[in-house]
């Protein structure tokens, strides 16, 4: 079964950009058939979604984030990636990569990774 | 963007008890809708997708309904590990929205 891992800093500074990679197991992130997805959830509040991009390159941002998240996907690593422009202490929560999945217009997410916790601050 | 919104936002409940959580969409959104639940410092896990059907593995006492704008998600015999927050989710849209959760505590 697909299996999903956050990486990267867990502390970033106020107007510098945020990136983070998910790293697919258990299936070839070309062919499961997913869109790759990243979530937010600041602390003590709900779900956010930030992005979803296919493994054909189709992207769908979050219109509040838009101009500041980027989504890619790399085929040859198995990973996708996240990166968030000019944080700010706003940006600070735990960011979860998923795999939306389902069929027609139907789609959920699921598998999740485990999330890792990002702090904005100097 | 389609705006989720859940009710209660809280409840405390006993083990055994009937628990209904409540999910209105800001417009039609047909039965496009889904369930998770969260536990304390884990990741979100999907109960129900498309209003009613059950995610493999789910327990049978999880049930959702509803079609529209309005939708519940019902457990119906509230076991200890069922205490979390639960979070609905419409996918009508490109622009996913969730609602804003809904904690089952012990009462």
């Amino acid at each position: 079964q697909v299996q999903l891992q956050e990486s990267g800093p867990g502390l970033v500074k106020p107007s510098q950009n945020l990136s983070l990679t998910c790293t697919v197991s258990g299936g070839s992130i070309s062919s499961v058939g997913y869109y790759w997805s990243w979530i937010r959830q600041h602390p003590g509040k709900g779900l956010e979604y930030i992005a979803y991009m296919s493994s054909s390159g189709s992207t769908y941002y979050n219109p509040s984030l838009k101009t500041r998240v980027a989504i890619s996907v790399d085929t040859s690593e198995n990973q996708f990636s996240l990166k968030l422009t000019s944080v700010t202490a706003a940006d600070t929560a735990v960011y979860y990569c998923a795999g939306l999945q389902g069929s027609g217009n139907f789609h959920w997410f699921d598998p999740w990774g485990q999330g890792t916790l990002v702090t904005v601050s100097s | 963007d389609i705006q989720m919104t859940q009710s209660p936002s809280s409840l405390s409940a006993s083990v055994g008890d009937r628990v209904t959580i409540t999910c209105r969409a800001s417009q039609r959104i047909s039965n496009y809708l889904n369930w998770y639940q969260q536990k304390p410092g884990k990741a979100p896990k999907l109960l129900i997708y498309a209003a009613s059907s059950v995610q493999s593995g789910v327990p049978s006492r999880f049930t959702g309904s509803g079609s529209g704008t309005e939708f519940t998600l019902t457990i119906s015999s509230l076991q200890p590990e069922d205490f979390a927050t639960y979070y609905c989710q419409q996918c009508y849209s490109t622009s996913i929205t969730f609602g804003g959760g809904t904690k089952v505590d012990i009462k």
